[in-house]
C-alpha cells in the first residue's frame, strides 16, 4: 500500500473508445506524475503537475489527455488510442518537486488497445 | 546515457542478507542515490535513499562509499517477497521529478528457499 491508488488496474479498449484512468493519493502531496513503462523500454515520464497546475507536458500525443482537479486527483483521459500505446500507465506524486522529494508510484494501470 | 551499472542478476538464500551492489563512477555531488524495486506487474517502489551518508530504514540499508561512486542496497534477511527487479538511480535534486526518471535495467533478485 503505497498511498497512491489507481482504477482500473486493467483496461481493454478499442481504438475508437473513449476511456479515462483515475488516480487518487492520500499522501497530502502537492506534485502528480503519469508515466508509461513498455514492455523492454525505460519508463517514459508523461506529464507532471505541481500544485493542480501542469508544469511538464513531454511530447506527449494529444490522444492522452491529464487532467488534475485537485491536488488529490490525476486523471489520464484516453481517446483513439493505438495498439502501441498498449502499455503500463503509472500515477505517481511527491511532496515537491527538488532535492530529497522521493517519488511514490501506484500499482500502474495495464491498457491493452485493441 | 546509463548512469548506473548493475549486475543484470543475483540469486539469495531466503533469511540471508542480500547485497545489491550499484556502480555510479560518474556522479555528480547534487546527484542523489535512490533504490526502487519492481515486483512484475505492480508499479516501482521506493526502498531507499540517499546522498553521502549512509542511510537505514524498516526495508534495507544503503551504504555508499567515501567516494560516492558505488553503492550497496542491503535486505537482512530477504523473504521469497523480495524477489523482484531492483533499479538503482541517480538523480540531481532539484531536477527530480521534472527529469525523466531512468530505471535502466536493473538488478533481477530471485530469493530461492
Amino acid at each position: 500500500e503505497t498511498g497512491v491508488t489507481q482504477t482500473p488496474r486493467h483496461l481493454v479498449m478499442g481504438m475508437t473508445n473513449k476511456k479515462s484512468l483515475k488516480c487518487e493519493q492520500h499522501l497530502g502531496h502537492n506534485a502528480m506524475y503519469w508515466y508509461k513503462q513498455s514492455a523492454k523500454k525505460p519508463l517514459e515520464l508523461m506529464f507532471v503537475y505541481s500544485l493542480e497546475e501542469r508544469v511538464e507536458n513531454n511530447s506527449v500525443p494529444s490522444r492522452f489527455s491529464p487532467e488534475c482537479p485537485n491536488s488529490s486527483h490525476l486523471f489520464l483521459h484516453l481517446h483513439t488510442l493505438q495498439p502501441e500505446d498498449s502499455a503500463l500507465y503509472l500515477c505517481a506524486s511527491s511532496q515537491g518537486q527538488g532535492a530529497g522529494n522521493t517519488i511514490y508510484f501506484g500499482e500502474g494501470s495495464w491498457l491493452t488497445v485493441v | 546515457d546509463a548512469k548506473t551499472t548493475q549486475p543484470t542478476s543475483m540469486d539469495c538464500a531466503e533469511g540471508r542478507a542480500a547485497n545489491l551492489p550499484c556502480n555510479h563512477s560518474t556522479i555528480s555531488g547534487n546527484e542523489y542515490v535512490y533504490w526502487y524495486r519492481q515486483i512484475h506487474s505492480q508499479g516501482p517502489q521506493y526502498i531507499i535513499h540517499g546522498l553521502k551518508n549512509n542511510e537505514t530504514n524498516e526495508m534495507a540499508s544503503l551504504i555508499i562509499t567515501e567516494d560516492r561512486k558505488s553503492s550497496t542496497l542491503i535486505l537482512p534477511h530477504a523473504t521469497l517477497r523480495d524477489t523482484a527487479v531492483y533499479y538503482c538511480i541517480v538523480i540531481e535534486g532539484s531536477n527530480f521529478g521534472n527529469e525523466k526518471l531512468t530505471f535502466g535495467t536493473g538488478t533481477r533478485l530471485t530469493i530461492i528457499p
